[in-house]
């Protein structure tokens, strides 16, 4: 069983709208939560990240952790073309400070 | 400016060599990392090191070895062990979460490594 899955996509959503992209993970100790955003030949730079059960807010992006469902997920609203890239959940396991990373969602906004 | 470097950022090796990609940081960070990303795909684990003199396999660390002799460094040597090594390898570094960070990992700019 994987440690952090994702749907691989692709996603595509039209400039505007809310994308959603969903990550779950099978660590049930598990304590921090990362949202990378890659862009095609470049490293992953950090976007969002949470700890606690919830929401949490910056700008137009929303993280949402629910450790009963060990679920995570990231909503980009008012989607625009430059936010196309390949979305990597990562999650800190309670067995170290080892990152585990998903496979990643491509993510395309349709100008 | 902090941050983290790696070069080559391109690099071709015929089969049978070995090559060593290297990995520098000025952040004061303790832990380093080696990943290998492949198309499509995410980030794999290849070795870490929480402190000097240190480290640890990850979940594909055949065909690699590195060293941890100065907290700013940690060289990755891909070996001619390593069956397919044709990817695009990230080197990165976190502090400790604590008051005042967040514990995430920080990348450089990738070495895309070719076997001719």
């Amino acid at each position: 069983q994987k440690e952090v899955e994702q749907n691989s996509g692709p996603l595509s959503v039209p400039e505007g709208a809310i994308a959603s992209l969903n990550c779950t993970y099978s660590d049930r100790g598990s304590q921090s939560f990362f949202w990378y955003r890659q862009y095609s030949g470049k490293s992953p730079e950090l976007i969002m990240f949470i700890y606690s059960n919830g929401d949490k807010e910056d700008g137009r992006f929303t993280a949402q952790l629910n450790k009963a469902s060990q679920y995570v997920s990231l909503l980009i609203r008012d989607s625009q073309p430059s936010d196309s890239a390949t979305y990597l959940c990562a999650v800190v396991t309670n067995t170290g400070n080892q990152f585990y990373f998903g496979t990643g969602t491509s993510l395309t906004v349709i100008p | 400016d902090g941050g983290i470097t790696q070069s080559p950022k391109y690099l071709f090796r015929k089969e049978g060599q070995n090559v060593t990609l290297s990995c520098e940081q000025n952040l004061n960070h303790d832990a380093m990392y080696w990943y290998r990303q492949d198309p499509g795909q995410g980030l794999r684990l290849i070795y870490y090191s929480q402190i000097v003199n240190d480290f640890q396999k990850g979940d594909i660390a055949e065909g690699y070895s590195v060293s941890r002799e100065k907290k700013e460094s940690f060289p990755l040597t891909v070996t001619s062990a390593q069956k397919n090594p044709t990817a695009f390898y990230l080197c990165a570094s976190s502090k400790s979460p604590g008051v005042g960070n967040t514990g995430e990992l920080f990348f450089g700019e990738g070495s895309r490594l070719t076997v001719l």
